[in-house]
């Protein structure tokens, strides 16, 4: 079974507008670590952002807030206010404390276009 | 700030070559990884080492090897290219610590002809 679903291959936001990309997740274990990371064009993997699955609020750097809801095993991934420069691919992964040695999984990826 | 550097950004080999991808880290990092991203298939591992001469097959290690010497570098090789190994190249690094993520290379766009 996937370990983390992104449904969406491609999402449209305006800019200034606010834009939820989604993620799954499936785990057994009770700890474990959700992270959000974007690529640009040029190639490499930028860090956004991390929610334990002990923190009891919801993760936010800046302009970015992980809506993270346990029951559900989602871990959505807010943009607020976008802006051009925004438009990249966004990956979701997820680490277990069965996959050992800080290992991720991820999934397949969103593409978000900022339309001007 | 981490720092990963990959040797190339861009490399075009021959089926049949031996390829070597070199990654080094300079924050001291116990562990590294090796992945590859194809479109609509996110990134897979395809090996990992969380120490000097130790090394983990990760979910696609067939065609691979990998190489760390010292605990900065880690070396990707195909001992003999196949066009299926056309693809992205990413090298990752990260500490031992609960929290910590992986901070990763710009990458390396592989095409074997």
């Amino acid at each position: 079974a996937q370990k983390i679903t992104q449904t969406q291959p491609g999402m449209f936001v305006q800019e200034k507008e606010a834009v939820t990309l989604d993620c799954t997740y499936d785990t057994s274990d009770q700890s474990y670590g959700l992270f959000w990371y974007k690529q640009p064009s040029s190639g490499e993997m930028i860090f956004l952002i991390y929610q334990g699955s002990y923190d009891e609020q919801n993760a936010t750097e800046g302009r970015y807030s992980l809506n993270f809801q346990k029951a559900r095993k989602s871990a959505n991934l807010v943009i607020s206010a976008s802006q051009l420069g925004d438009s990249a691919m966004y990956f979701c992964a997820m680490r277990d404390a069965l996959s050992g040695a800080n290992n991720l999984f991820f999934g397949t990826g969103t593409r978000l276009t900022v339309i001007p | 700030d981490v720092k990963v550097t990959q040797s190339s950004r861009y490399l075009v080999k021959r089926t049949g070559e031996k390829v070597f991808l070199e990654c080094v880290q300079d924050m001291d990092h116990e562990n590294m990884f090796w992945y590859r991203q194809d479109p609509g298939l996110g990134l897979r591992l395809i090996y990992f080492s969380y120490d000097v001469k130790m090394k983990e097959k990760g979910d696609i290690p067939e065609g691979y090897s990998v190489s760390r010497e010292k605990k900065e570098r880690f070396s990707l090789i195909l001992e003999s290219a196949s066009t299926n190994q056309t693809s992205m190249y990413l090298c990752a690094s990260s500490s031992i610590a609960g929290r910590e993520t992986q901070y990763f290379g710009p990458g390396t766009r592989l095409l074997v002809l």
